[in-house]
C-alpha cells in the first residue's frame, strides 16, 4: 500500500526566504505526481504535476522535482511571499492498467510572516 | 469554464438524518473523484467514476454511504444515517482522460453532524 509522507508539517519563514519542502512515498512505481495548495476553509488548488518519466516542473516561482528511484519530490519556492501561506499537499497517482487513485500526504503548513 | 461545483458548501445536520451532497464536474471530464478531508485522517478517496460507471468504492466507509453519477454533469454522495463521526470536509473532483488525469478539485461541502 503507498504511503506518502511529507516533512515539515509546519514551516514559519521569514519574507523572501526560499524554501523546501519535502514529499517522500513509499512505492516507486507511481505513474505521476501532483503537488497542490490548499487555503484555510477552501479546496485544493493544483500547482504543478510531474510525470514519471521527468525530473522536474517550473511554474513561476515554483519547481517542483521528482526522484522516483528514490521515492522522492521537493517544491521549491523562490523569494516566498505572505501570499504564499497555505497548506501544501503532494499527491501520488500509482502504476495502474486502469484508474486514477491519488494518494495523499498530510500536507506542509506554511506561513510566510511579513 | 466555471470549475467543479458542489453545493451545499456548508451543511449542519443531526445524527440520523439523510444528507446529500452534490456535485457537478468540469465538462469534457470523464473522471469524477469524491474525497473525505479530516485533521486525523487527511485526504481520503472514498470513491470514482469513469464515464457515469463506479470503477472502485473501496474507500467508502460502510454501508451508510452511497454515491451515484446518473449523468456525465452530475454526481451525489449520500449518507444515511448520518453519524457525528461523518463530520469532515467533503470534496469533489475531476480529470479528464489524458496522459497525465490532472485532477481538478470543488471548494468542498464541510458537513457537521450534531
Amino acid at each position: 500500500k503507498q504511503e506518502v509522507t511529507q516533512i515539515p508539517a509546519a514551516l514559519s519563514v521569514p519574507e523572501g526566504e526560499n524554501l523546501v519542502l519535502n514529499c517522500s512515498f513509499t512505492d516507486s512505481a507511481i505513474y505521476n505526481l501532483q503537488w497542490f495548495r490548499q487555503d484555510p476553509g477552501k479546496g485544493l488548488t493544483s500547482l504543478l504535476l510531474i510525470q514519471s518519466s521527468q525530473r522536474e516542473q517550473t511554474s513561476g516561482r515554483l519547481n517542483a522535482s521528482l526522484d522516483k528511484s528514490s521515492g522522492r519530490s521537493t517544491l521549491y519556492i523562490a523569494a516566498s511571499q505572505p501570499g504564499d501561506s497555505a497548506t501544501y499537499l503532494c499527491a501520488v497517482r500509482q502504476e495502474e492498467t486502469s484508474g486514477s487513485r491519488l494518494t495523499f500526504g498530510e500536507g506542509t503548513q506554511l506561513t510566510v510572516n511579513p | 469554464d466555471a470549475g467543479v461545483i458542489q453545493s451545499p458548501r456548508h451543511e449542519v445536520t443531526e445524527m440520523g438524518q439523510e444528507v446529500t451532497l452534490r456535485c457537478k464536474p468540469i465538462s469534457g471530464h470523464d473522471y469524477l473523484f469524491w474525497y473525505r478531508q479530516t485533521m486525523m485522517r487527511g485526504l481520503e478517496l472514498l470513491i470514482y467514476f469513469n464515464n457515469n460507471v463506479p470503477i472502485d468504492d473501496s474507500g467508502m466507509p460502510e454501508d451508510r454511504f452511497s454515491a451515484k453519477m446518473p449523468n456525465a454533469s452530475f454526481s451525489t454522495l449520500k449518507i444515511q444515517p448520518s453519524e457525528p463521526r461523518d463530520s469532515a470536509v467533503y470534496f469533489c473532483a475531476s480529470s479528464r482522460y489524458s496522459s497525465n488525469n490532472e485532477q481538478f478539485f470543488g471548494p468542498g461541502t464541510r458537513l457537521t453532524v450534531l
